[in-house]
């Protein structure tokens, strides 16, 4: 079972380009989410979704898009890669929107 | 707004000593709360959740939480620390069935020989 799985795990951009982060889930969970995690601010959340077809801005939704096609996967997208978006990305998944969150090992993103 | 609110970003211990994280919420109503464990290179891996079956909770790794409404807490315990037990510690709280969840800020625990 490997629960939530991101690729890639490490990249490195330069300002303005473009890329797509993705995540897929084998647990037929409902709920999925994208966090960004920087040094002693915790995880922010980015963008959800509660379910196939559906996304929801979260608390620093800017700069970024996604979108959730398959049930099963929930993918990331940076139109313009800016500096201040080097950080460690986390996808996780639940089965529902208060309960327990399966996370992957993360993706580390760099941008020169 | 819920929030969560983790004390001390930074917790040393000896191995074999007592560990206590401190999680306070800010809510009128019981709400989930959950603790997560961050290793290194690692996502967040689930220890332990509370969902008012009982106020004190055991998790994995032999810790557990107490949930006091009185004080708004959720403090994360182990009896002994261990060398493994070296890692990032998150609190996370939802208020209800309809709310995500929220995360503190963290608190990295260091364990020493």
């Amino acid at each position: 079972n490997a629960g939530v799985t991101q690729t890639p795990k490490f990249r490195v951009l330069k300002t303005g380009q473009s890329m797509t982060l993705l995540c897929a889930q084998d647990m037929n969970h409902e709920y999925m989410y994208w966090y960004r995690q920087d040094p002693g601010m915790g995880l922010r959340l980015i963008h959800y979704s509660v379910g196939e077809g559906t996304t929801a801005k979260g608390e620093v939704p800017d700069g970024y898009n996604v979108s959730r096609l398959k049930k099963q996967n929930f993918l990331l997208g940076l139109e313009s890669a800016a500096p201040s978006q080097t950080s460690v990305y986390f996808c996780a998944s639940s089965r529902l929107l208060n309960q327990p969150q399966h996370f992957g090992d993360g993706t580390r993103l760099s941008i020169l | 707004a819920q929030s969560v609110t983790q004390l001390g970003s930074h917790v040393s211990v000896s191995e074999g000593a007592l560990v206590l994280l401190r999680c306070n919420y800010s809510s009128s109503v019981p709400p989930y709360l959950f603790w997560y464990v961050q290793y290194p290179n690692q996502g967040l891996q689930l220890l332990l959740k509370y969902t008012s079956a009982a106020t004190l909770v055991k998790g994995i790794n032999g810790f557990e939480a107490e949930f006091k409404k009185s004080e708004t807490s959720f403090h994360l315990t182990k009896p002994s620390a261990h060398m493994s037990d070296a890692a990032e510690y998150f609190c996370a709280v939802s208020l209800t069935g309809f709310q995500k969840l929220v995360f503190g800020t963290g608190t990295r625990l260091l364990v020493s020989p």
